[in-house]
């Protein structure tokens, strides 16, 4: 069965400081990868995606398929950028249906 | 934000009581979910609906069970809760696309006591 893992529930940085969330993930075939992430006060919502391989709000993420990793880094982080974010797959066949990671709270302090 | 509301927001039970959670989206989407949030576990899926009337169980459905008589709108209902599923629960809608791209309800927060 798939799995996805984020090893750290909480990841404290200063404000410029360059911030790597890890997600690593367990799947037999060929996987979609995204990030999700949820602001204070707001929904969960799309952060970005491998397949479109863009840079959204200043985060990159690449998909290491040897290491089956797809860490989500921004170089500066900023006050904004605290909030709770996910890692999710996508199975081939499973239409929409994520399989979560289980979370890393950002907090970027001033 | 996408045309999605959960209903209710906010709801405090006791232990053996059914609960029905409602998910009611305007945008027409072909496909709904229950999710689950929990720390240290993340989201997990409980149901999903690929149509009307066209169910499927996810990784945690035991105790749950659901319900899609109409396009807009998705019950979730717990028959007789126990402590275990005090959780926030996500209603989450897609389109006929499939790409992956969720739009998230604001959650309901449910306590069994």
């Amino acid at each position: 069965a798939q799995r996805v893992t984020q090893p750290e529930k909480l990841l404290s940085v200063f404000k410029g400081a360059p911030v790597e969330l890890k997600c690593n993930y367990s799947y037999s075939g060929s996987p979609e990868l995204f990030w999700y992430v949820q602001y204070s006060r707001q929904r969960l919502q799309l952060l970005l995606r491998h397949i479109s391989r863009e840079s959204i709000k200043g985060f990159t993420a690449d998909l290491n398929k040897g290491e089956t990793s797809f860490h989500l880094k921004k170089p500066f982080a900023q006050e904004e950028d605290s909030a709770m974010y996910y890692c999710a797959l996508r199975e081939e066949t499973s239409g929409s249906r994520l399989t979560f990671g289980e979370g890393t709270q950002l907090t970027v302090n001033p | 934000d996408a045309g999605i509301t959960q209903s209710p927001r906010h709801k405090v039970t006791e232990t053996g009581t059914p609960v029905t959670l409602r998910c009611h989206q305007t945008e027409n989407h072909r496909y709904m979910y229950w999710y689950r949030q929990d720390p240290g576990h993340g989201l997990r899926l409980i149901h999903y609906s690929y149509g009307v009337k066209d169910t499927d169980k996810g990784e945690v459905s035991d105790g749950y069970s659901v319900s899609r008589s109409k396009t807009e709108d998705f019950l979730l209902t717990l028959e007789s809760a126990t402590s275990s599923q005090t959780s926030v629960y996500f209603c989450a809608i897609s389109d006929w696309r499939a790409t992956g791209e969720l739009f998230f309800g604001e959650g309901s927060r449910l306590t069994v006591l």
